[in-house]
């Protein structure tokens, strides 16, 4: 069964957009949800990461918002740039280090 | 700073035949994983190993093995390839195990991936 959905699977912004994707994960005992960006050719990178104990975490321009009770969580790519263009990924781990469990991925484009 | 090197970039073989991807970091991690990546998926845990000696399955573990016998090397073989397993393989590693609650501490690195495919 799938423990991470993520959505959409494609989306398409202006450059200065916000463009948001979403995960959800059925498992209660995760405890660690890391988001990771993926160029062509390329091996995913880590962007942000967040732990069930804060709503919010903010690096740069790249925002994850957690709602525990809802068991969902978002990326907000703000100022949104053609450079940003790639796949994003969200993930869901028991554990810092561990295994990890993947949502589907989201083909982000940037126009110019 | 090589990171996480996957060996070859790139592969075709025939339905049958057998062959080892390797996969090797120099950021003596403890912990170590395969991947695979297709289209509409997302990456699919294969196998791990959270150190020499000690492996264990993953989601999707049918038709591959592996083997941890240094903290450096955790190869992945295919034994009898078929098309199914024509897909995008991304090795892992990270550091395993510590209470440090900083979400600076065990990153999953990933190395560039190999493109395999099968006839």
């Amino acid at each position: 069964q799938q423990q991470v959905k993520q959505s959409p699977q494609s989306l398409i912004v202006q450059k200065g957009g916000i463009p948001i994707i979403n995960c959800a994960y059925e498992n209660t005992a995760f405890d660690y949800f890391p988001w990771y960006q993926q160029f062509p050719g390329k091996g995913p990178a880590l962007l942000i990461a967040i732990r069930p104990d804060v709503s919010e975490k903010k690096e740069g321009r790249f925002t994850i918002s957690f709602n525990k009770s809802a068991k969902q969580f978002s990326l907000h790519i703000m100022d949104s740039q053609p450079g940003d263009s790639a796949t994003y990924f969200c993930a869901a781990s028991k554990e810092q280090g561990g295994k990890l469990i993947f949502g589907q991925g989201t083909e982000l484009s940037v126009k110019p | 700073n090589a990171g996480v090197t996957q060996t070859p970039k790139f592969q075709v073989l025939k339905t049958g035949q057998s062959m080892t991807l390797q996969c090797a970091q120099d950021m003596n991690h403890e912990y170590m994983s395969w991947y695979r990546q297709d289209p509409g998926m997302g990456l699919r845990l294969i196998h791990y190993s959270v150190g020499a000696g000690i492996t264990d399955q993953g989601e999707v573990p049918n038709g591959y093995n592996v083997s941890r016998s240094t903290t450096e090397d955790f190869p992945l073989r295919l034994l009898s390839a078929a098309p199914s397993q024509t897909s995008v393989y991304f090795c892992a590693s990270s550091s395993y195990g510590y209470k440090d609650m900083s979400l600076a501490k065990n990153i999953q690195y990933f190395g560039a991936g190999t493109r395999l495919s099968v006839l």
